[in-house]
């Protein structure tokens, strides 16, 4: 089955660090690039992170770079988002988003996981 | 940074009414846009790319237009499982719009 399933969330005190991990199937994970995308409470999405298929391009939002590090293990299938020095306002679901493409940028997010939640607070 | 803007944030419908979405964004992209569909509880799914290919499996109803700047996505008969909130994207950097709610009139 194609599927994207994250997993690593929990509640976090603000200044704290976590590591979110996104593990595929179904599809050749190293033939795509793969995102991480976030949805605060009652919020709209977010895109937060994005690594090319051989992780020779990397991209962030403003609201994020220098504190979160994306990163992937093709022989694992695997896709990662280390969080430091977190925020109250980091909290929210952060969905795993399959690219369309290899190359970051110009493509679609063809396929989602279902999201794993983020609480930062103390 | 471009900066993609959705109109309205919320619209109400009936079942088999024709819903016009607008999506403006700050400068040109061309056709690299997406529409998103989000029904409460689940995760985004693409509905339209390059701002008017259907993807595979979602129902002719949906399609989508425009070039450059502005863009719309148009339901033309909305159905009961079409009540959600639908987001575009542009393609480069990935940003996505504010969201518009289809609601029940």
């Amino acid at each position: 089955e194609v599927q994207l399933v994250e997993s690593g969330g929990g509640l976090v005190q603000p200044g704290r660090s976590l590591r979110l991990s996104c593990a595929a199937s179904g599809f050749t994970f190293d033939d795509y690039a793969m995102h991480w995308v976030r949805q605060a409470p009652g919020k709209g999405l977010e895109w937060v992170s994005g690594i090319s298929w051989n992780s020779g391009s990397i991209g962030y939002a403003d609201s994020v770079k220098g504190r979160f590090t994306i990163s992937r293990d093709n022989a694992k299938n695997s896709l990662y988002l280390q969080m430091n020095s977190l925020r109250a306002e980091d909290t929210a679901l952060y969905y795993c988003a399959k690219g369309s493409a290899r190359r970051l940028g110009f493509h679609y997010f063809d396929l989602w996981g279902r999201g794993t939640l983020v609480t930062v607070s103390s | 940074d471009i900066q993609m803007t959705q109109s309205p944030s919320s619209v109400s419908a009936s079942v088999g009414d024709r819903v016009t979405i607008t999506c403006r964004a700050s400068q040109g992209i061309s056709s690299w846009l997406a529409w998103y569909q989000q029904k409460p509880g689940k995760a985004p799914k693409l509905l339209i790319y390059a701002a008017s290919s259907l993807q595979s499996g979602v129902p002719s109803r949906f399609s989508g237009s425009g070039s450059g700047t502005d863009f719309t996505l148009t339901i033309s008969s909305l159905q009961p499982e079409d009540f959600a909130t639908y987001y575009c994207q542009q393609a480069n950097s990935f940003t996505f719009g504010g969201g518009t709610k289809v609601e029940i009139k």
